[in-house]
């Protein structure tokens, strides 16, 4: 059973980075690949994007381009995300998810991380 | 904004059978077969029930069933349980250059 354990909460101020931390169990990590899903307090799901299963390849969403940036480390089974500038509406639980499809991206997120609390306040 | 909008709420009592709906506002979800659906407890991260518009992950209940017709996706769950109660949530590629989109939500409340 693939399970994603994630780094723990950060607090930081306006203009930071912050860089969370995914790990996989199970030794079959490196054939997935892997999204970055954010939720704001009370708010919605928000897709922040997607790194292929060598970690050559990444895509992001439009509204994060040149803020985010996506790696990710097969000799660990560990993917990171890192955000900078951050700014108040960052505020959210980060979750580390990954592709239902191994053949994929099916844009479809079978296995979760426990989420990361990224707190930025002054 | 979301391009994929769902009801703010759905309620039923248990036993009976509700749909939530879909509806995008562009051609992401009539385009495309990579339609989910996710259910998620407060506190709790988002759990895949619905894939590839109508599969569903293994350990996921048969009563929970997808489709879609025309550019609305629709997720039944029969035989309502207490422990639906929960908020839900659609997804879906996008041919912009987003790539995946979620709908604004659905909290199913049990009678």
């Amino acid at each position: 059973q693939v399970q994603l354990v994630q780094s723990g909460a950060e607090v930081k101020k306006p203009g930071a980075s912050v860089k969370v931390s995914c790990k996989a169990s199970g030794n079959t990590f490196t054939r997935y690949y892997m999204h970055w899903v954010r939720q704001a307090p009370g708010q919605g799901l928000e897709w922040m994007g997607i790194i292929n299963p060598s970690g050559i390849s990444t895509i992001y969403a439009q509204k994060f381009q040149g803020r985010v940036t996506m790696t990710r480390d097969t000799s660990t089974s560990t993917v990171y995300m890192e955000l900078s500038s951050l700014r108040s509406e960052d505020t959210a639980v980060y979750y580390c998810a990954r592709d239902v499809d191994p053949l994929g991206p099916a844009y479809a997120m079978d296995v979760w991380g426990q989420g990361t609390t990224v707190t930025v306040s002054s | 904004q979301s391009a994929l909008t769902q009801p703010a709420s759905v309620s039923g009592s248990p036993g009976q059978s509700i749909t939530i709906s879909c509806t995008e506002t562009t051609s992401d979800v009539g385009g495309y077969n990579y339609v989910s659906w996710y259910q998620q407890h407060p506190g709790k991260a988002p759990k895949l029930m619905i894939y590839d518009v109508s599969n569903r992950p293994s350990g996921v209940s048969n009563r929970f069933s997808g489709s879609k017709s025309g550019n609305t996706a629709s997720l039944t769950i029969s035989g309502l349980q207490a422990e639906d109660e929960a908020n839900y949530y659609c997804s879906s590629y996008t041919s912009s250059s987003t790539l995946c989109v979620f709908g604004t939500g659905t909290k199913v409340t049990v009678l």
